[in-house]
C-alpha cells in the first residue's frame, strides 16, 4: 500500500514564526500536492509539484512556498506565520497524470493552530 | 480554470434511503473525475472514478456514479445507505495542467 507520511498531525505556533510542513511517499510518485482543508471550504490547491525541483502555483498559494529537492519529498514552507493560516494542510502524492492509474493518496493531515 | 460545485452541503438521511449527491464541473477539454470520501478520524480516499469509457461507473461499498458529458455532471449514488456511510464525500475534477481541484464537500449523515 501507498503511504504518504506527514511529519506532525498537531502543530502549535505563533505569530511570525516560520513553519516547515514535511511530508514523504515511499511509492516513486511523480506528482505531488499540498492542500489545505477548512469546514465549508472543502479541499483548496496549495501548490503542486510534478517532479523533482519542479513546483506550479495552485489556487491558493499566497503566504506559503514549497520545496522539492528530492523525489519523495515535499516541504511546505509558511515564510511568516498568520492566523489566518490555522488550518488542516494534506499532503498527497498520484503517479503520472492522464493515465487510468491517476488517484491521490494522501497523508493523515497535519492540523496546524498559529496564536 | 477548473471548478466543482457540490449542490449537497449537508444531507440526513435513515438507513435504507436512497442517496444522490450532485457534481458539477466547469472546464473545456478532456477531464477525469473522481469522488473521494473521509470517514471520521480518517484520511481522505477514493471511491471511484471516470477516466474514459463505460459512463456508469462503479466503486467501492456499492457507490456509483454517472458522468453525463452534456450536462457537465457526475452525481453519486447508492440505493440504500446505511449507518457505516456517514462521512463526508468530495468531488474532484483533473483536466489539464496536471491539478485536481475538489468541491467543497457534502456531509452524509445516515440515521440509524
Amino acid at each position: 500500500d501507498v503511504k504518504v507520511t506527514q511529519s506532525s498531525r498537531y502543530l502549535v505556533k505563533r505569530t511570525g514564526e516560520k513553519v516547515f510542513l514535511e511530508c514523504v511517499q515511499d511509492m516513486d510518485h511523480e506528482n505531488m500536492f499540498w492542500y489545505r482543508q477548512d469546514p465549508g471550504l472543502g479541499l483548496r490547491l496549495i501548490y503542486f509539484s510534478y517532479d523533482v525541483k519542479m513546483k506550479e502555483k495552485g489556487d491558493i498559494p499566497e503566504g506559503y512556498s514549497v520545496s522539492r529537492e528530492k523525489k519523495e519529498r515535499f516541504s511546505l514552507i509558511l515564510e511568516s506565520a498568520s492566523t489566518n493560516q490555522t488550518s488542516m494542510y494534506l499532503c498527497a502524492s498520484s503517479p503520472t497524470f492522464g493515465t487510468a492509474n491517476e488517484k491521490l493518496f494522501f497523508g493523515s493531515g497535519t492540523q496546524l493552530s498559529v496564536l | 480554470a477548473q471548478s466543482v460545485s457540490q449542490h449537497n452541503h449537508h444531507v440526513i438521511l435513515s438507513e435504507a434511503a436512497s442517496l444522490e449527491l450532485g457534481c458539477n464541473y466547469s472546464y473545456g477539454g478532456t477531464v477525469n473525475l473522481f469522488w473521494y470520501v473521509q470517514y471520521p478520524g480518517q484520511h481522505l480516499q477514493l471511491l471511484l472514478k471516470y477516466f474514459s469509457g463505460d459512463p456508469l461507473v462503479k466503486g467501492i461499498k456499492g457507490f456509483e456514479a454517472e458522468f453525463i458529458k452534456s450536462k457537465f455532471s457526475f452525481n453519486l449514488r447508492k440505493p440504500s445507505v446505511q449507518w457505516s456511510d456517514t462521512a463526508e464525500y468530495f468531488c474532484a475534477v483533473s483536466g489539464g495542467y496536471q491539478k485536481v481541484t475538489f468541491g467543497i464537500g457534502t456531509k452524509l449523515q445516515v440515521i440509524p
